[in-house]
């Protein structure tokens, strides 16, 4: 089955710098890759998500960009703000998110500092 | 819409007590999904339904563990009997056809003692 590997388990950086979560993935079908942001004690919330056929895709200070040959994504957060600071989770899945369950990574704790 | 709704939000048992938790996606939704969340394991997918029928079940750790979905409305996951590992929050997730985000229920931590 699908494994999927993220790094690094706890990223802290100056409010206002930028950040970057990496993400390995072992099943080559596997063509869908969401970005999910879960707050304590809250629930995860799709952030962005990027398909196999696109190398990149951008959302405001987010984004994301997925290299198929190596099996590897990342997720970029520019500018990062205080309310950036959460727990994020990358995963994975053969036919696009929604008719298929996710295989999810480890997750990144982020703290923000200010 | 109210979302996905899960209950109880909280449950404390004891162990080898049966715990059934219980899910309702959102309204027209046919893809619902159970999710177990863990410090050691993460977030990990139990098992999954399309219209009302199991699909996919290779993730429940074991034959202590079953999900039902009886109707589009509700679903739900039962543990019988509870061990102390079982302590997690329980997540449900519903998802359109040909759509692509999965929508989180608010999850309902287990503590089996």
């Amino acid at each position: 089955g699908e494994n999927v590997e993220q790094h690094p388990s706890t990223l802290s950086v100056q409010e206002g710098d930028s950040a970057v979560i990496k993400c390995t993935y072992s099943d080559s079908a596997s063509n869908y890759f969401p970005w999910y942001k879960q707050e304590l004690g809250k629930r995860p919330q799709l952030i962005i998500d990027i398909r196999s056929n696109v190398g990149e895709k951008k959302d405001q200070r987010i984004a994301v960009t997925l290299n198929k040959t190596a099996k590897h994504f990342s997720l970029h957060i520019t500018e990062t703000q205080p309310e950036d600071s959460a727990v994020y989770f990358c995963a994975a899945s053969r036919t696009g998110g929604g008719a298929d369950g996710l295989t999810f990574g480890k997750g990144t704790h982020l703290i923000i500092q200010p | 819409d109210a979302g996905v709704i899960q209950s109880p939000r909280h449950e404390v048992t004891e162990m080898g007590q049966e715990v059934t938790l219980r899910c309702k996606p959102i309204s027209g939704h046919d893809y619902l999904f159970w999710y177990r969340q863990t410090m050691m394991r993460g977030l990990e997918l139990l098992i999954y339904f399309n219209n009302n029928v199991p699909i996919d079940d290779s993730g429940m750790p074991e034959d202590r563990f079953s999900a039902k979905m009886p109707n589009a409305s509700f679903s739900t996951l039962k543990i019988q009997p509870s061990e102390p590992r079982d302590s997690a929050v329980y997540f449900c997730a519903s998802s359109p056809s040909g759509g692509r985000e999965q929508f989180f229920g608010p999850g309902t931590r287990l503590t089996v003692l």
